[in-house]
């Protein structure tokens, strides 16, 4: 199966900074990749996507990279608000035909105001 | 609001109980997919259906099975509880067998169990 791993568990900013979550995944076959949101006391919530055969893939205020060398994803946030506080976890999809969200521990963002 | 509901919210059972949890998916949605959260595991899928039909297994114990009804609400069944099954449930649905960019899963709030 996939194994998902987070470099930061957990990741403090300030209100206003710039967050960045890494997330490394193992397959390389790997073709679709989900950022999740996850809120105290609520399901995860789709943020961004993003397929393997692009490199980034901007929203609002995210930005998502993928680096298919090394097999890394990172999701960036601009202008970190105390809303964004949350765990985030990245969802690598498409290895052996399987499009089913596998999670890894996920990354808690704490944002100070 | 994601249009998945579950139920109970909470529940609180004794080691070596059974227990049934519930889930409605989005209108339109056939797949269900049920996931589990503890502390030490991270959100693990456990098993999908799709219209009626297991479509893919994951990290399910024996003791837990579901299944899903016609009329697409699916149920999560959980016995000879231990401990170690305290946990958050999930439960995901989409509109086809699996995620894409055309796609979404979305997720109910979650159901908290509690052995004791």
């Amino acid at each position: 199966g996939e194994s998902v791993g987070l470099h930061l568990p957990t990741l403090s900013v300030q209100e206003g900074d710039n967050s960045i979550i890494n997330c490394a995944y193992s397959n390389s076959a790997s073709d679709y990749f989900i950022w999740y949101k996850q809120e105290s006391g609520k399901g995860p919530q789709f943020i961004i996507d993003i397929r393997s055969n692009m490199d980034k893939r901007q929203g609002q205020r995210v930005t998502v990279l993928l680096n298919k060398t090394v097999k890394h994803l990172s999701l960036q946030i601009a202008a970190t608000q105390p809303g964004d506080s949350a765990v985030y976890f990245c969802a690598p999809m498409g290895s052996g035909g399987s499009y089913i969200p596998t999670f890894g521990r996920g990354t808690s963002l704490i944002v100070h105001p | 609001d994601s249009g998945v509901t579950q139920t109970p919210k909470h529940l609180i059972t004794a080691t070596g109980q059974r227990v049934t949890l519930r889930c409605s998916p989005r209108s339109g949605d056939l797949s269900v997919y049920w996931y589990q959260q503890s502390l030490d595991q991270g959100l693990q899928f456990l098993i999908q259906y799709y219209n009626g039909e297991e479509r893919a297994k994951g990290n399910i114990l024996e003791r837990f099975s579901a299944q899903q009804f016609p009329d697409l609400h699916s149920e999560l069944n959980l016995s000879s509880l231990e401990l170690g099954d305290s946990a958050l449930y999930f439960c995901a649905s989409s509109q086809t067998q699996g995620i894409s960019t055309n796609t979404e899963a979305f997720f109910g709030q979650g159901t908290r169990l509690t052995v004791v």
